[in-house]
């Protein structure tokens, strides 16, 4: 089964505690990327990667960091998150070889108190 | 992209058919006509797309009308648990920035017993 698994899937943080989010893919799928959702402001990209080792910003990347060492894994890390990251976290994959659709974990609610 | 233009809400009985309309009349010629639902919080769901041919799968079937400038998404047997906010998306296969989804507002449909 097509799947993007995301954990933890619900944290409670303190400003200032280094945290990963994980996310994997099992499609074989180049492209890969994150999104947080806020209500009144939609989703909005924070980073994506078009393959391995290949990672550019979006339209909110400040106060996060990517990797992208093998193609079904792209970990999310907030080295020092602030409570204005409190939000829910997907991370998406996209079909490129027919569709352009994407493929959503099932999100990340995070807390930064 | 495009812009579109759905109803914020409808409502539908469970076992009939939901019939949610999406206007796009500035749509180019080469974009595709795209479907996601997101249902409370989870991840949003890729339903079906199409470029101007009625499309249908497993879950839904898409209407495109001949002038391409409006189409209509069809659950021909909506169940409660299709409760979600269904958002139309119009975009290029391929084109700039081809991996950032950008959401509008959707229609909430809500399936009542």
């Amino acid at each position: 089964e097509a799947q993007v698994t995301q954990n933890p899937r619900y944290l409670i943080t303190v400003t200032g505690k280094k945290l990963t989010v994980t996310c994997s893919q099992n499609m074989n799928h180049e492209y890969m990327s994150w999104y947080r959702q806020d209500p009144g402001l939609g989703l909005r990209q924070i980073y994506y990667s078009m393959n391995v080792e290949v990672t550019d910003k979006g339209d909110v990347p400040e106060g996060y960091k990517v990797s992208r060492k093998e193609k079904r894994n792209f970990p999310l890390i907030l080295e020092s998150p602030s409570p204005n990251q409190t939000s829910l976290y997907f991370c998406a994959t996209l079909d490129r070889d027919s569709s352009y659709e994407q493929y959503f974990g099932p999100g990340t609610r995070l807390t930064v108190t | 992209d495009a812009k579109t233009t759905q109803p914020p809400s409808m409502d539908c009985a469970e076992g009939r058919a939901a019939n949610l309309p999406c206007n796009h009349s500035t749509i180019s010629g080469n974009e595709y006509v795209y479907w996601y639902r997101q249902i409370h919080s989870q991840g949003p769901q890729y339903i079906i797309h199409g470029l101007k041919n009625n499309e249908t799968n497993e879950m839904a079937s898409l209407i495109i009308t001949e002038d391409r400038k409006s189409s209509t998404l069809i659950l021909p047997h909506a169940t409660l648990r299709d409760t979600a906010v269904y958002y139309c998306i119009v975009r290029v296969k391929g084109g700039t920035s081809y991996g950032k989804l950008t959401f509008g507002q959707g229609t909430i449909l809500t399936v009542h017993p």
